[in-house]
């Protein structure tokens, strides 16, 4: 069984550049969520995608944005970076059962965005 | 809105000690996680926690809930080295994970 993998591991951007970042969802899951984490905080809720639609946001502005894929992986693009982008993402894959049931997320290694 | 709390937020203590780090959380929710986080990696789980008075053990660690009192525990028997690692608190919302701020445990030999 192949656990969550995100692409790239490291990414170094400007600022006001724009970039997307990767991640496959472990088999079987059809819900994909994407944290922030900030250098020593703890992750912090981006968005979350079930079945390609967005099923609940977190307190990020609409530069942010996600897609998710009909084989359950998903993008997370942001335009117009800032220096304060810069932080470690965490994207997590779960199952997702009847409706409102929401599982255990397994979480990737991570992307390392740097925003100079 | 949930939130949760840890402390301590900072831990050092020694090899062969024991102790206990506390998370409180706001409001009532299906499930507690406790996560490790090495430096520069993800995020491991650890233990999952449904129902009031639930009590898991790994090793040198053991986790418990009690709902009532909105209150989990994490603790260390008998520390050693490799324990060395953030450790969150986590509360599952209706779609997302919410996090407390971690307790950065170092254990000197």
């Amino acid at each position: 069984e192949t656990g969550v993998t995100q692409s790239p591991t490291h990414l170094i951007k400007t600022r006001g550049q724009q970039v997307t970042l990767r991640c496959s969802s472990q088999s079987g899951h059809n819900t994909v969520s994407w944290y922030q984490q900030a250098l020593g905080q703890g992750p912090q809720f981006i968005f979350q995608y079930y079945r390609e639609e967005e099923n609940g946001r977190g307190n990020f502005p609409p530069r942010f944005s996600g897609l998710q894929f009909p084989n359950y992986s998903s993008e997370l693009n942001v335009n117009a970076l800032e220096l304060d982008d810069s932080a470690l993402y965490l994207c997590a894959s779960s199952p997702k059962g009847r409706q409102g049931a929401t599982y255990e997320q397994y979480f990737g290694p991570g992307t390392r965005l740097t925003v100079t | 809105e949930l939130k949760v709390e840890q402390n301590p937020l900072f831990l050092s203590m020694q090899e062969g000690k024991n102790y206990t780090i506390y998370c409180n959380y706001s409001t009532t929710s299906d499930r507690l996680y406790w996560y490790r986080q090495d430096p520069g990696k993800s995020l491991e789980s650890l233990f999952v926690l449904l129902s009031n008075g639930a009590v898991k053990q790994e090793g040198r660690l053991m986790a418990s809930l009690d709902t009532k009192a909105r209150l989990s525990t994490l603790h260390i028997t008998a520390a050693v080295h490799d324990l060395s690692a953030t450790y969150f608190c986590v509360r599952q919302g209706a779609q997302k994970l919410v996090f407390g701020q971690g307790t950065r445990l170092t254990i000197n030999p």
